[in-house]
């Protein structure tokens, strides 16, 4: 069983919904859960990152932390064309190295 | 803030020679970074972890006399890949730890071709 599972999409949505992209992990020494987003060809991009519990909010983002079921989500509102990307899942427990989710493909259709 | 920077963006080699990436964090300290690959279509693979002013730690199966890297300040680390051959190409990203070494902020990446 793999550390960190992501459902790899790819998944594809019209303009404006609201897209819920989620990751289980197994490793209860998992501290810090953060979100990027890739584009083709570029680096990783962090969009969210979180340690605690509950939600956080920003802008059109919010990321969601469930340490008892061991489950964290990103939600996208208003999604945009802009928007379209793989979308990676990390996690760090105190060793300072992520773990990462094998990505979901999102493609946003105008 | 938190912007780290890589060059080459892109570089092409004959087989056989030696290149060099830099990476540095532009406008934060990293006393850790990261060396990553990444294959079409793959998530990104942890080669090694640079400190600065030590020697870095391969990850298994990672040849660190081939993948040679150098962490000689706060701002700046550099792998640099020996006698490059073409199973080399690749996609190479280096990231620097946040100030709590909570997360990691990444570069853009370097596209290395080998002929």
């Amino acid at each position: 069983q793999k550390e960190v599972e992501q459902d790899p999409g790819p998944l594809s949505v019209p303009e404006g919904a609201i897209v819920s992209l989620n990751c289980t992990y197994s490793n209860s020494a998992f501290q810090y859960f953060m979100w990027y987003r890739q584009y083709s060809r570029k680096g990783p991009e962090l969009l969210m990152y979180t340690y605690s519990s509950g939600n956080k909010e920003d802008g059109r983002f919010t990321a969601q932390v469930d340490k008892s079921s061991k489950y964290i989500s990103l939600f996208i509102r208003d999604s945009q064309p802009s928007d379209s990307a793989t979308y990676l899942c990390a996690m760090m427990g105190g060793n300072e190295k992520l773990t990462f989710g094998t990505g979901t493909r999102l493609t946003i259709i105008p | 803030g938190a912007v780290v920077s890589q060059h080459p963006s892109w570089v092409i080699c004959k087989s056989g020679t030696s290149v060099k990436i830099e990476c540095r964090s532009l406008d934060f300290q990293a006393t850790t970074m990261f060396w990553y690959r990444q294959f079409p279509k793959q998530s990104l693979m942890l080669m090694a972890t640079s400190n600065e002013g030590s020697k870095a730690t391969y990850e298994q199966g990672v040849e660190k006399d081939k993948f040679l890297i150098n962490h000689a300040s706060l701002t700046l680390s550099t792998l640099t890949v020996t006698s490059a051959h073409p199973e080399d190409s690749s996609f190479y990203i280096c990231s620097a730890s946040g100030h709590y070494g909570d997360t990691q902020y990444f570069g853009p990446g370097t596209r290395l071709t080998v002929l």
